[in-house]
C-alpha cells in the first residue's frame, strides 16, 4: 500500500521562506507531485519530481530523494495568498494513473 | 481551452438514497479520475476511466460506480448512501500516457451532504 506523512500545520511570516516536508512509503514509485488547495477550491498542480534533485518553478521549488523516500516543497517570498493547504501525492504503477495524496499541510502566512 | 466542470455544486441526500454526479473533462483530455475528499483530509482515489472503461479502482465498495462517455465526460454514481459518504467529490482529467499522469486538472467539486 501507500502512505505519506506531512506536517499538519505550518505558520510563516510574509516574505519569508517555508519548507513543507513529505515522507512516503509506496509499493512502486513514479514520482512525487505537489498540489495547492485554497479553502473551497480545487487542488491545483504545482510541481512534480520523478528524479532526485531540485525542480524550480518561480517562487516554488520541489525536491526529491528517492533513496530516502523523501521530498519537500519550498516556498520563497511568501505572500498572503499562499495561505492554503499543500498536498504531496505519489504516482505509482498500480494499474491506473492515479495519485495517492497525503493528508495535507495547512500553511498560514501572517503579516 | 475549457477547464474541468462538475455538477451539481452542492447536493443534500438522505441515507439510503442514490446520487449521480457529473463531470466534463478538460478539452483534449481522455482520462477522468474521481476522488473523495473528507473535511480536513487529502483526496482519496475512487476510480479512473480511460476510453470509457474503468482503469483502476481505489478502496471503495461496489456501490460506488461510474461511467465515461464517448466525449470523455463522466458520471459517478453512489447507491445506498451512508452518512460517511458526506464529502467533497472531485473529478480530475488528464491525458493518459505510458508514464503516470501526475499532472491532473481538478474540477471545483460537488459537496455531498448525507443526512
Amino acid at each position: 500500500g501507500q502512505s505519506l506523512e506531512q506536517p499538519s500545520e505550518v505558520t510563516a511570516v510574509e516574505g519569508a521562506i517555508v519548507q513543507i516536508n513529505c515522507t512516503y512509503q509506496t509499493s512502486g514509485f513514479y514520482g512525487l507531485s505537489w498540489y495547492q488547495q485554497h479553502d473551497g477550491g480545487a487542488p491545483t498542480f504545482l510541481s512534480y519530481n520523478a528524479l532526485d534533485g531540485l525542480e524550480e518553478t518561480g517562487r516554488f521549488s520541489s525536491f526529491l530523494s528517492r533513496s530516502d523516500s523523501y521530498g519537500y516543497l519550498l516556498l520563497q517570498e511568501l505572500q498572503m495568498k499562499d495561505s492554503a493547504s499543500y498536498f504531496c501525492a505519489v504516482s505509482a504503477p498500480t494499474g491506473a494513473n492515479n495519485l495517492f495524496f497525503g493528508t495535507g499541510t495547512r500553511l498560514t502566512v501572517i503579516p | 481551452e475549457t477547464g474541468v466542470t462538475q455538477s451539481p455544486t452542492h447536493l443534500i441526500k438522505t441515507r439510503g438514497q442514490q446520487v449521480t454526479l457529473r463531470c466534463s473533462s478538460q478539452s483534449g483530455h481522455n482520462t477522468v479520475s474521481w476522488y473523495q475528499q473528507a473535511l480536513g483530509q487529502g483526496p482519496q482515489f475512487i476510480f479512473q476511466y480511460y476510453r470509457e472503461e474503468e482503469n483502476g479502482r481505489g478502496n471503495f465498495p461496489p456501490r460506488f460506480s461510474g461511467l465515461q462517455f464517448p466525449n470523455y465526460s463522466s458520471e459517478l454514481n453512489v447507491n445506498a448512501l451512508e452518512l460517511d459518504d458526506s464529502a467533497l467529490y472531485l473529478c480530475a482529467s488528464s491525458w493518459a500516457s505510458d508514464s503516470s499522469s501526475y499532472e491532473q486538472y481538478f474540477g471545483p467539486g460537488t459537496r455531498l451532504t448525507v443526512t
